[in-house]
């Protein structure tokens, strides 16, 4: 059975940083891209970005409202996905969920249960 | 950016009702569009794919459909438990772009 569980979230001030972990299981992890979704309090889901697999490199994308301000990385020993995020602001409170991306079928089928992020002073 | 325009925002339905929920991309996207489906509390569940495919475990009753680039989801026979949010989501480009959503309300 195909898990993600995010953990990290939490309270943290305007300026400061955050690690989020994605612990995944139930599937090879190396041969899956890897996404990051958050969503505001009843708002829309925004995608931060995607690590790809083992077959194209481990290379990342980013949507350009957090670019240069999060970082997606992997570690493919203990298959956990993370999402570092600098320089926080009140308008990057949300949910943060991972999610994996399927081929087939195309979309992310497996998400995460979220993890909350409350930036605020 | 291509941008994903999502209406209604809100509609309300009867039980047994058909809805039909409609999202225009600003480009050509070339069917590469998903709908999901979220409840209060919970994430979100995929349950279209390449715009009309329909996910495994999905009630036939969904159904998603395409003209150009104006995509629809259509739900007939409408259940209890279909009251939720929908989402649109393109994966033609990045960044990958979601619509604003539609609640949707049983009567």
């Amino acid at each position: 059975e195909v898990k993600l569980l995010e953990s990290g979230g939490g309270l943290v001030q305007p300026g400061g940083s955050l690690r989020l972990s994605c612990a995944a299981s139930g599937f090879t992890f190396t041969d899956f891209y890897m996404s990051w979704i958050r969503q505001p309090p009843g708002k829309a889901p925004e995608w931060l970005g995607v690590i790809r697999n083992k077959a194209n490199g481990y290379t990342t994308e980013y949507n350009p409202s957090v670019k240069g301000r999060f970082t997606i990385s992997r570690d493919n020993t203990q298959n956990i996905l993370y999402l570092q995020m600098n320089t926080l602001r009140a308008e990057d409170t949300a949910i943060y969920y991972c999610a994996r991306w399927d081929w087939e079928p195309r979309g992310f089928a497996y998400w995460g249960q979220g993890t909350l992020v409350t930036v605020s002073s | 950016d291509i941008q994903m325009t999502q209406s209604p925002a809100s509609l309300s339905a009867s039980l047994g009702e058909t809805v039909t929920i409609e999202c225009l991309a600003s480009e050509d996207i070339y069917s590469n569009l998903a709908w999901y489906q979220q409840k209060p509390g919970k994430s979100p569940q995929l349950l279209i794919y390449d715009a009309s495919s329909l996910q495994d475990g999905v009630p036939s009753r969904f159904s998603g459909s395409e003209s150009g680039t104006q995509y629809s989801l259509e739900i007939n026979s409408l259940q209890s438990e279909d009251a939720a949010t929908y989402f649109c989501q393109q994966h033609h480009d990045y960044p990958y772009t979601f619509g604003a959503g539609t609640k949707l309300e049983l009567k």
